[in-house]
């Protein structure tokens, strides 16, 4: 079955201090793949997606992810964190088998301590 | 360029009451999907809508149904309202099925059922 895995529910960082978002999926075929991130009462905003090619992928807001198909991971990145980087992150495969959909994970969210 | 949008923001309704929320979707874009979120949970596919057709559902039940427009705009209509159905609802639109693996999410409706 297709499904997204975020082990992590809560992580905290300092501000300043790297950071790695885990996500593993399990797909049968080659998967879309994005990273989103949702304030408090706000809807999804697209960090970065993986179609094909490069298996580094650069997003907005200094994200970066690695797509390892022999791990099925996809984990988000940033070198450094910022206090405003706090909220929640989800990473979801894209379906294409059927209706195309989204699958997402449960979501991590993560604290920035000042 | 107009994004998706939603209404209403927010709103309150008794169980067993019945809700109507709407989606505009992106200009150019003639796919509609709905999804879910449970507080503290990702979004869940409910439906998809595509030239005024349902084009796929997940796990939920018949008292979920929906509407597409000639002007690809959708309603989501749930029947029988239960406290479980307070959640996050989110419209995404994409353009045809299969043209782009990306869907584009709207700020959402937050529905809560007492």
């Amino acid at each position: 079955a297709q499904s997204v895995t975020q082990p992590d529910i809560h992580i905290t960082v300092s501000e300043g201090a790297s950071l790695e978002l885990r996500c593993n999926y399990s797909y049968g075929a080659t998967p879309y793949l994005f990273w989103y991130v949702q304030s408090p009462g706000q809807g999804l905003q697209l960090l970065l997606k993986y179609f094909s090619g490069d298996t580094l992928v650069q997003g907005i807001k200094g994200f970066e992810a690695e797509f390892k198909r022999s791990q099925s991971s996809f984990n988000l990145r940033k070198p450094s964190v910022h206090w405003s980087d706090a909220a929640e992150y989800f990473c979801a495969v894209g379906a294409a088998s059927g209706t195309y959909k989204y699958i997402f994970g449960t979501g991590t969210r993560l604290k920035v301590l000042a | 360029e107009t994004g998706v949008t939603q209404s209403p923001t927010h709103l309150i309704k008794t169980r067993g009451q019945q809700v109507t929320l709407r989606c505009s979707s992106q200009s150019g874009h003639n796919t509609v999907s709905w999804y879910q979120q449970a507080l503290g949970q990702g979004p869940q596919f409910i439906f998809q809508y595509y030239r005024e057709e349902e084009n796929g559902r997940g796990n939920f039940p018949p008292r979920f149904s929906g509407l597409q427009f000639p002007n690809y705009s959708s309603e989501l209509n749930v029947n029988a309202l239960e406290l479980d159905d307070s959640a996050l609802y989110l419209c995404a639109s994409s353009p045809v099925p299969g043209q782009s693996y990306e869907q584009y999410f709207g700020p959402g409706t937050r529905l809560t059922v007492t």
